[in-house]
């Protein structure tokens, strides 16, 4: 399993663009890089997924470069909402198959 | 239906009871899993259920007793926990092998073992 490495925090304002970056040296061809947002006592979210090259969807972007050893989650304009543990995963997310969570990123949005 | 519904929502138990938590899920999801999460902490990883078998258990101890009744239903029973067990308990769910989206999780369960 490709191990996965993020920044412990980041803090932001309101207005700003976020961009976490996370580090998979040893990502394998299949794997796919997804990204979830957790708020305190709630299950992560669903952000955005992506294989290779930008993926943008209406809450994010997703930058992943060739060699695919890093990618790296935009959010533009943060609001104080956006507060939240950020968590990086590598693999394939099909039925039955495990994936592993990171450290994640916890990003504070002030006002 | 596209959620994952996790009961109850709380839940604070003796060292000697024996208690379980339910899962739901109605999107026609075909694996299912359990994590567990400490304060401040990842998700770990308990156990997977792929077709409604039991497919990876992450040597969790037998205090912990995952069922999957039907393609739904999740349950996670516990007996004799420890204190060091109070968590956030999570269940997620995730489509079929060749299709890959991500995991819905539930909000989840907070335990307390007193």
């Amino acid at each position: 399993l490709a191990k996965t490495t993020q920044p412990i925090s980041m803090d932001s304002y309101e207005g700003q663009e976020v961009n976490i970056t996370c580090s998979h040296n040893n990502i394998a061809t299949n794997d796919y890089i997804t990204w979830y947002q957790q708020f305190p006592s709630q299950g992560p979210r669903f952000i955005i997924q992506g294989y290779k090259t930008k993926v943008t969807n209406e809450v994010a972007s997703l930058f992943i470069p060739a060699d695919r050893k890093s990618s790296t989650l935009s959010l533009p304009r943060v609001s104080l909402s956006d507060t939240a543990v950020y968590y990086c995963l590598v693999g394939v997310s099909a039925a039955g198959n495990k994936l592993t969570f990171g450290g994640g990123t916890r990003v504070l949005v002030k006002p | 239906d596209t959620e994952v519904t996790q009961t109850p929502k709380h839940l604070v138990m003796g060292m000697t009871n024996k208690k379980s938590l339910k899962c739901e899920q109605h999107m026609g999801h075909r694996a299912m899993y359990w994590y567990k999460q400490k304060a401040k902490k990842p998700p770990e990883l308990m156990f997977v259920y792929s077709y409604e078998k039991l497919s990876i258990n992450e040597s969790v101890p037998s205090r912990f007793s995952p069922e999957c009744p039907n393609s739904s239903l999740l349950n996670l029973h516990l007996h004799a926990l420890q204190p060091e067990d109070s968590a956030l308990y999570l269940c997620a769910s995730s489509q079929d092998p060749g299709e890959n989206y991500g995991y819905t999780f539930g909000s989840g369960t907070r335990l307390t073992v007193v």
